[in-house]
């Protein structure tokens, strides 16, 4: 495989619900960002990751928490999930911070 | 706190026409700026880069501007196809410098 691989494609999940959203990657890239797109909201960041070790918050990080334990895994997870958390949900990387990102296919949440 | 703004959410354009998107910005001074082009039920995909110190920059059918004075980033389409119909994403690096905020993209529908 290469590039970034997302996992699950899609999911429904009840309100309250814990949720991990998985993002692999195996480009050796140093960054990694997770972001959520909503229509008329376009794509927001939630947190990103610059290098292994060490993650940021993003413009709507609430309700969210990443990790980034190793340079190729970056999963996010919601601890109690909401209905205003159903959205898509993008993993990308790139090689230097701010630099091209390249983008999974997507994780579609339905927080019912 | 900064802004990005693509003036139009949806343009229409007829095949073999020449498309123009607009991406503007409030402030900031970002280095640089890119596009990305999006299908439906894709993650977005990079296009170009284009530095503060570049006016221009061109690949094959796209050629991108970037006026720092206007804040203001113009991207082309020349000779449109049927297949170039997506949503073009304009992105700039956050004030922090960690992580690339992402315009709310223009749709772009080309008909033959």
């Amino acid at each position: 495989i290469a590039g970034i691989t997302q996992a699950p494609t899609s999911q429904i999940l009840a309100a309250g619900r814990r949720m991990t959203l998985r993002c692999t990657q195996d480009m050796r890239h140093n960054a990694m960002y997770w972001y959520r797109q909503d229509l008329g909201l376009g794509l927001r960041l939630i947190h990103y990751s610059n290098t292994a070790g060490t993650t940021g918050k993003g413009e709507v990080p609430d309700g969210y928490s990443v990790s980034r334990a190793n340079t190729d895994d970056f999963p996010l997870t919601l601890a109690s999930a909401v209905p205003s958390q159903t959205s898509v949900y993008f993993c990308a990387s790139s090689l230097e911070p701010t630099g091209e990102l390249f983008f999974g296919e997507g994780s579609r949440l339905t927080v019912l | 706190s900064q802004k990005i703004e693509q003036n139009s959410e949806a343009l229409n354009i007829q095949e073999g026409k020449t498309a123009t998107l607009t991406c503007n910005y409030t402030n900031y001074s970002p280095a640089y700026l890119q596009w990305y082009r999006q299908d439906p039920g894709r993650g977005p995909v990079f296009l170009l880069l284009i530095r503060e110190n570049e006016k221009e920059k061109r690949k094959e059918r796209l050629k991108v501007t970037f006026d720092t004075t206007l804040k203001q980033s113009l991207f082309h389409i020349t000779a449109s196809q049927p297949a170039d119909s997506a949503t073009y994403l304009c992105a700039l690096i956050n004030q922090a410098g960690t992580a690339l905020i992402f315009g709310k993209g223009t749709t772009l529908s080309v008909s033959s």
